[in-house]
């Protein structure tokens, strides 16, 4: 059980356009999730904390108007990236707390891996 | 100072020798501690948790955990290939299921 779907697995975009992930939750209802980013050789960065019903907390550094977050639902989050650029090119990861399993221990999608062109 | 310390690595043990990951923090107030593994191109798998000072074990896994020198490590016993990735250590940040990751160690395990 506990897990984390993400899509698309990995997307190539041109600058200045819009690509939008997605976060489902397959088996069980996530009220939190969680956005990484990740660039080569480097550790995975939080983002963002994705609320359901509510907006999203973004850590410090991160521009809000730039990466929309949705969490319209239990089971699905969305992260856009809007008029990205090629600095934006990363892997981002989601993640849930896993249920029934203690504070703090998350399952992680499969990550999506953006290249802009 | 970063909050979570890792050697980059690479640490390369020979296959069936026990491999030691340690990781520093520097928060005192962490109460959760967790080891994953990633491979190349992929997301971070768990490998375990430990909450309590002492060692944990699980199977060819043990982590090990002092709070008051405020380091957690993760010894590796019978390395195989398989074993070959990057290891990263992660702090729980407050009550709210957030995860702090260290940089990660890369472990070459070679036959």
């Amino acid at each position: 059980g506990a897990v984390v779907s993400q899509h698309p697995s990995w997307v190539i975009c041109k600058s200045g356009t819009s690509v939008k992930i997605e976060c489902r939750s397959l088996d069980f209802q996530a009220t939190t999730m969680f956005w990484y980013r990740q660039f080569p050789k480097q550790s995975l960065m939080l983002m963002a904390t994705s609320n359901e019903g509510s907006k999203a907390t973004y850590e410090q550094g991160v521009e809000k108007d730039k990466f929309l977050i949705n969490h319209a639902s239990l089971t699905l989050s969305t992260l856009t990236v809007t008029s990205a650029h090629p600095e934006d090119s990363s892997f981002y990861i989601c993640s849930a707390p896993k249920l029934d399993s203690g504070a703090n221990v998350l399952t992680f999608g499969a990550g999506s891996r953006l290249t802009v062109l | 100072q970063k909050e979570v310390e890792q050697n980059s690595g690479p640490l390369s043990v020979p296959e069936g020798a026990i491999a030691s990951l340690n990781c520093t923090y520097s928060d005192r107030g962490s109460q959760s501690f967790f080891w994953y593994r990633q491979y190349s191109g992929k997301s971070p798998e768990l490998i375990m948790f430990i909450y309590s000072n002492g060692d944990k074990e699980d199977g060819r896994f043990t982590a090990q955990l002092n709070k008051a020198s405020q380091y957690v490590s993760l010894l590796i016993r019978d390395s195989q290939p398989s074993d070959s990735a990057t290891y990263l250590c992660a702090l729980g940040a407050g009550g709210y299921n957030k995860l702090i990751f260290g940089a990660g160690t890369r472990l070459a395990v070679h036959p």
